[in-house]
């Protein structure tokens, strides 16, 4: 079976600080995702990937910066931390844009901004 | 902006009981629609999915009930267990633009 990898688990920033976040999948998904919850809600899309080279905002992606380096990886950047601000980031990958497969998700990177 | 909306916010069942989570959506290019589970401290899991061309879903005791024309689904649990304790989230796909958008999620609780 494959599985999603996110590093790190665990991000402590400083307000104003560039902060990358990385995420790898062995699925050889062709789609990629990444996630914030905030604590006790829903789930926002910041950017995706359809595949490699591809780049698609969502709905959050202002403050986001992203990377799809190649079709395994695909990294999130913070372009300046927010004070206080606290979240998971979640990355998830599925086999292609159509077909009958959901997303499945990485175990997240917990951010606190100092 | 996509919706999808779920209820109750909070819902609570005796263990052996019906839990029954709702779902609706306003966009009509939504072409399927996952449930995740989410314990706490852990990410989402998928946990079952439906495509419109069905009107229903089931593995073992979880069942989706689906309605296109009224753009309603809804998420059965039967002989509800305490381990199923978590918080639901419903998904639905937009067949344009391949986003996946979340409801807000419904927190169970299933009381031994």
């Amino acid at each position: 079976g494959g599985i999603i990898t996110q590093t790190p688990k665990f991000l402590i920033g400083q307000e104003g600080q560039k902060l990358t976040l990385k995420c790898q999948q062995n699925f050889n998904h062709d789609t990629m995702y990444w996630y914030r919850q905030d604590s006790g809600k829903g789930l926002r899309l910041i950017y995706y990937s359809i595949t490699e080279n591809d780049l698609q905002k969502g709905d959050l992606s202002e403050g986001y910066d992203a990377s799809r380096e190649k079709k395994s990886s695909f990294s999130l950047t913070v372009t300046s931390a927010q004070k206080n601000e606290m979240a998971v980031f979640l990355c998830a990958s599925s086999p292609g844009t159509g077909g009958n497969q959901a997303p499945l998700f990485g175990e997240g990177t917990r951010l606190s901004v100092l | 902006q996509q919706q999808v909306r779920q209820s109750p916010q909070s819902l609570t069942v005796w263990e052996g009981e019906t839990a029954i989570l709702n779902c609706s959506y306003e966009d009509s290019t939504f072409d399927y629609f996952p449930w995740y589970w989410q314990f706490p401290r852990e990410s989402p899991a998928l946990l079952i999915a439906i495509r419109p061309v069905s009107n229903k879903k089931e593995d073992g005791r979880f069942t989706i009930f689906f309605n296109k024309r009224e753009k309603k689904l809804s998420l059965h649990i039967t002989d509800s267990q305490p381990g199923d304790s978590a918080t639901y989230f419903c998904a639905a796909r937009n067949t344009g633009n391949y986003k996946y958008v979340f409801g807000a999620g419904t927190r169970l609780k299933v009381i031994a």
